[in-house]
Parts: structure tokens; C-alpha cells; sequence
């Protein structure tokens, strides 16, 4: 098992910037996998925000790349969500989740968190 | 907007045979791996199908995956009360370089 768990404030003001962090515990982060945020608006469904790798290496959705960074601390085995500007649409479940760089689950997402919601109120 | 397309909503009674469809295009289904994932109401989603047809290890044999060129299907056999839930194809994407998910599938079961 590699358990995932998401923290950070559930509440950001308009036009702030959401930040959150994701535990990886039980494996490494620097494990061959790509480290992955996935978004949930209420009653809506996934939208992939983007991934990053131990190294630094990154991807990123197009409808969000100008707001969206993702870092890694791997002395914490930790990785992390910045997203600036956020407006009501922002409003989401967060969740964060392992995709597997090789091997016949390459690419799919097989571990998630429980996933976080964070409220962009005014 | 999704550019995987499933159908909305799909049913069924105990028993049953459903299959929930995922067209896409070239530059994704049509060159890589489509995963399905299952979210029952309240839970974070988890992994149901990976690689077009593989199970990982806990899932029924009910459920079962298949692609042919742009679309690929899940299907449900023998279907229980338990099945209901939200589900979601996924594969990555070529000319965008992110993957991307289907608009989801609400499944009911009668």
C-alpha cells in the first residue's frame, strides 16, 4: 500500500492561491512514478491538473498551466499543489494519486488520496 | 469540456449485463492505454480497469474492459446493488501531454 493523504486550508479567499501538500507514505517518492493531482467540483466530474516527477519533471493541464506549479520536497516525501488566482470554478475536491512510470499499469492511477475540499470563498 | 465521451447515465436490474462506452481520438485512445475508475458516492475514485482490460487485484472478474481503435468499453456482468456508482475512463494524451478523463458515467441499478 502506498497511502496518500492531502492536507492544507479548506477555505481560500478569491483570487489567492490554493496550496496543498500531499503525504506519500509506505514508498518512496522517488520510486519510478509520477506524482499526480486530480480535481472534483462539487457534483462535476475528475479533471487532471497535472503530475510530477522525483526529478522535478513536470506536466500540466493546458486549461490551467498559467496558474498550476507542482514541487517536491523528497527529504519529507512530500509533493505539492500551487495554484494561483482561484475564482468559485476552483472549487473542488482535490485529490492526489500515483501513476506508475512503468510496467503494465503505466500511466493509470493507482493509488489516491481521500481527497480535500477546498472552498474559494469571497 | 471532455474529450473522452461517455454516456451520462446507463442501468440496469441484478444481474444484468452493462457495458459504458469512451469514445475518443487518435492522439489518445487510439495510441495509449484507457484505465477505468469507479467512484461509489462519497469515496475518492480508485482503480478499476488499467491498460484497456487489466484487473488489478481485488476486482471481480464481473468487471471487465476492452478498446478497439478510438473507443473502448467496460462492462459489468452480473450486476449487484454495489455496482452503482460514478465511472470514468481515462487515458493520456498525445497532443496535449496530460491525460484526460471522460465526463463520467452515473450507473443505477434498478
Amino acid at each position: 500500500q502506498v497511502p496518500l493523504q492531502e492536507s492544507g486550508p479548506g477555505q481560500v479567499k478569491l483570487l489567492g492561491t490554493l496550496s496543498l501538500t500531499c503525504d506519500v507514505s509506505g514508498g518512496s517518492i522517488t520510486s519510478v512514478n509520477w506524482w499526480t493531482w486530480v480535481r472534483q467540483p462539487p457534483g462535476k466530474g475528475l479533471e487532471w491538473i497535472g503530475e510530477i516527477y522525483f526529478s522535478g519533471s513536470t506536466n500540466y493541464n493546458p486549461s490551467l498551466r498559467s496558474r498550476v506549479r507542482l514541487s517536491v520536497d523528497k527529504s519529507k516525501n512530500q509533493f505539492f499543489l500551487s495554484l494561483t488566482s482561484v475564482t468559485a470554478a476552483d472549487t473542488a475536491v482535490y485529490y492526489c494519486a500515483r501513476a506508475p512510470n512503468s510496467g503494465a499499469s503505466y500511466r493509470s492511477l493507482d493509488y489516491w488520496g481521500q481527497g480535500t475540499l477546498v472552498t474559494v470563498s469571497s | 469540456q471532455s474529450v473522452l465521451t461517455q454516456p451520462p447515465s446507463a442501468s440496469g436490474t441484478p444481474g444484468q449485463r452493462v457495458t459504458i462506452s469512451c469514445s475518443g481520438s487518435n492522439s489518445n485512445i487510439g495510441t495509449n492505454s484507457v484505465h477505468w475508475y469507479q467512484q461509489l458516492p462519497g469515496t475518492a475514485p480508485k482503480l478499476l480497469i488499467y491498460s484497456n482490460n487489466q484487473r488489478p487485484s481485488g476486482v471481480p472478474d464481473r468487471f471487465s474492459g476492452s478498446k478497439s481503435g478510438t473507443s473502448a468499453s467496460l462492462a459489468i456482468s452480473g450486476l449487484r446493488s454495489e455496482d452503482e456508482a460514478d465511472y470514468y475512463c481515462a487515458a493520456w494524451d498525445d497532443s496535449v501531454s496530460a491525460v484526460i478523463f471522460g465526463g463520467g458515467t452515473k450507473l443505477t441499478v434498478l
